[in-house]
């Protein structure tokens, strides 16, 4: 059974930085691409970062882009989500979500987490 | 990148069939056959409902179908049915190396 399960959410304020790690398991992790998605209370679901198989092909959103790093471990089925200068408009649950491909490009997210809750207020 | 644009309610007695359209540009769905769309029901995770612009994963209801025309994609439940109630996404990979996904669409069965 594949499972996705996020973790590092929290309260944090603006401007600090905050972590989020996904553990994977029930599937061949270094096969798949894996990505973030985010969404903010009561709102859609905003694409956040993408990552490759082998972590050759990283992808962001404009809105996260210089200070957000995606990356992932394959040797510990886990990705990570750093997340740096946090912003108020970052608040949201932050899902893991693993792809169909290998490529970053994707062709659809097949497996979700729960998510973890980040909350950025002073 | 904007969003994809839905729209943000759609409603349908049980039995009918109801579209749900995802309108985007010539650098998203225009170009790329990276559509997929996704069901989200209160309080709960996405769920994968069709990728590749039309083809359903495995145990996904054949109620469900979808595809593509110029920049505007459609997603289609034929049958429609209470436990359809729910948010709908649809996304697209970009010409920018990003994912945009649409602005959500509410269903109501009534």
């Amino acid at each position: 059974e594949v499972q996705l399960v996020e973790s590092g959410g929290g309260l944090v304020q603006p401007g600090r930085s905050l972590r989020l790690s996904c553990a994977a398991s029930g599937f061949t992790f270094d096969d798949y691409a894996m990505h973030w998605v985010r969404q903010a209370p009561g709102k859609g679901l905003e694409w956040v970062s993408g990552i490759s198989w082998n972590s050759g092909s990283l992808l962001y959103a404009d809105s996260v882009k210089g200070r957000f790093t995606i990356s992932r471990d394959n040797a510990k089925n886990s990705l990570y989500l750093q997340m740096d200068s946090l912003r108020a408009d970052d608040t949201a649950l932050y899902y893991c979500a693993k792809d169909i491909n290998y490529a970053s490009s994707s062709r659809g997210l097949d497996y979700w987490g729960l998510g973890t809750l980040v909350t950025v207020s002073s | 990148q904007s969003a994809l644009t839905q729209p943000a309610s759609v409603s349908g007695s049980p039995g009918q069939s109801i579209t749900i359209s995802c309108t985007g540009t010539s650098s998203d769905i225009g170009t790329y056959n990276y559509v997929s769309w996704y069901q989200q029901h209160p309080g709960k995770a996405p769920k994968l409902m069709i990728y590749d612009v039309s083809n359903r994963p495995s145990g996904v209801s054949y109620r469900f179908s979808a595809s593509k025309s110029g920049n505007t994609a459609s997603l289609t439940i034929s049958g429609l049915q209470a436990e359809d109630e729910a948010d709908y996404y649809c996304t697209s990979y970009t010409s920018r190396r990003t994912l945009v996904f649409g602005t959500g669409t509410k269903v109501t069965v009534l």
